[in-house]
């Protein structure tokens, strides 16, 4: 299994809270990602990163923030949570090129 | 808009028994994935087959690509219980392994 850990992996929390999802890997990958996924559904992607200071938007509209300040380290952050930001939120790591993406359990966050 | 599309959505086999899932994309690809989620966890890899390849094997897994009809299919071979889980074919449009655009997945249930 891959060396990424998302904490934590279950978040109740009420309205208008700050919230902020931790994920590490130790494998030195520069490439990084977030994707929200509700259940039985799609992974969408939230935010990338492809090293050190570089945060990209993904496909999907978000209003949780990234920042890139280590390279084994890419926490999301969202402000101020609403209902709507309920979901499970997955984090993965690449070399990049043809290597695969290793993905975290996951944090399953529900707003109240 | 939704770049892999897999079929079906949810197939039930006994022990034993291969299954065939199958995907489909609209734009061309550098290569493509396919991922299994066990529930509540992360996405594990399987196996990246190339653009300029069309048939790859790792194990019980043989995933064929046609890039002519967008379209891939995954056959696990002498099913086991524990392959239950879902499968997610993405696509990697670029090459860069940048942004991997995932399918809707397909639910496998192996009977014991």
């Amino acid at each position: 299994e891959a060396d990424i850990y998302q904490t934590p992996r279950y978040l109740v929390i009420g309205t208008g809270k700050k919230i902020t999802l931790e994920c590490s890997q130790t494998m030195g990958h520069d490439k990084m990602y977030w994707y929200q996924q509700d259940p039985g559904m799609e992974l969408h992607l939230i935010h990338y990163s492809y090293g050190v200071n570089s945060t990209e938007k993904g496909d999907l509209s978000s209003e949780s923030t990234v920042s890139r300040i280590r390279t084994e380290h890419f926490p999301l952050t969202l402000e101020s949570a609403r209902p709507s930001h309920t979901s499970q939120y997955l984090c993965a790591s690449s070399k990049g090129g043809y290597q695969p993406q290793h993905f975290g359990d996951g944090t399953r966050l529900s707003i109240l | 808009s939704q770049q892999g599309e897999e079929d079906p959505q949810a197939l039930s086999i006994q022990e034993g028994e291969n299954a065939t899932m199958n995907c489909s994309y609209k734009t061309s690809i550098n290569n493509l994935q396919w991922y299994r989620q066990n529930s509540g966890r992360g996405l594990v890899h399987l196996i990246l087959i190339r653009s300029n390849e069309r048939e790859k094997h790792s194990g019980r897994l043989r995933v064929t690509l046609d890039t002519s009809k967008k379209s891939s299919s995954l056959l696990i071979t002498a099913s086991r219980a524990a392959d239950t889980a879902s499968y997610f074919c993405a696509t990697d449009a670029t090459g860069a392994n940048s942004k991997l655009t995932f399918g809707k997945g397909i639910t496998l249930s192996v009977r014991p």
